[in-house]
């Protein structure tokens, strides 16, 4: 079992809706959750971070941590054809990781006018 | 201010010859992180700095492969010996290192593309 799976999609929106993007975790005991968005060709940027369980929001960006179903996700409202692009989801487990971030493989989204 | 940099940005080299990749951390960051990314696929930690001290190099997949930030800033990874299999983006990532939840907030650099011929 992957530590930190994700569904690789790719998942296709029409703009304006709502995109919304899943990542589950094996580590009960894992402390920290970002996620970040990998355009083709370019490195990986961090645009949220979650460490409590709830609702965290930023814009047009919601992410969600539920650490009893050891699950975080992230919604992208209004969706724009620039969101389009690979999101992954990190995991920081803590303890002796110490700043260890462990990636899942990615979700493709695409954004169709 | 300036991101995290990385030199050089592609590097092609032959079977068998060494390697050595920079990373030039976000000023101020304390700690400095190597991953490698395969395409498709998330990146995969190698090793990880506190300041100058190597805290964790778990990920480092054999002996051929080594890194060091002596002054606690600039990080070099070198690889030893090269093989076609170490062709990959090598990516380095740097945060404030600070104790609580937002020490690990990591931003990455635009990676260097090693091929491996």
């Amino acid at each position: 079992q992957k530590e930190v799976e994700q569904n690789s999609g790719p998942l296709s929106v029409p703009e304006g809706a709502i995109a919304s993007l899943n990542c589950t975790y094996s580590d009960r005991g894992s402390q920290s959750f970002f996620w970040y968005r990998q355009y083709s060709g370019k490195s990986p940027e961090l645009i949220m971070s979650i460490y409590s369980n709830g609702d965290k929001e930023d814009g047009r960006f919601t992410a969600q941590l539920n650490k009893a179903s050891q699950y975080v996700s992230l919604l992208i409202r209004d969706s724009q054809p620039s969101d389009s692009a690979t999101y992954l989801c990190a995991v920081y487990a803590g303890g002796t990781s110490y700043g260890k971030l462990t990636f899942g493989q990615g979700t493709i989204l695409t954004v169709h006018p | 201010g300036a991101g995290v940099s990385q030199s050089p940005r592609y590097k092609v080299t032959k079977r068998g010859q060494d390697v050595a990749l920079r990373c030039d951390p976000i000023s101020g960051h304390v700690s400095l992180y190597w991953y490698r990314q395969a395409l498709g696929q998330g990146p995969e930690f190698l090793t990880y700095f506190n300041y100058e001290a190597q805290q964790d190099k778990s990920g480092l997949p054999n002996d051929r492969f080594s890194a060091e930030r002596p002054e606690g800033s600039i990080s070099t990874l070198t690889i030893q010996r090269t093989e076609q299999r170490d062709s990959a983006m090598y990516r380095c990532a740097s945060s404030q290192g600070l104790a609580g939840g937002l020490s690990y907030e990591q931003y990455f650099g635009p990676g260097t593309r090693l091929t491996v011929t």
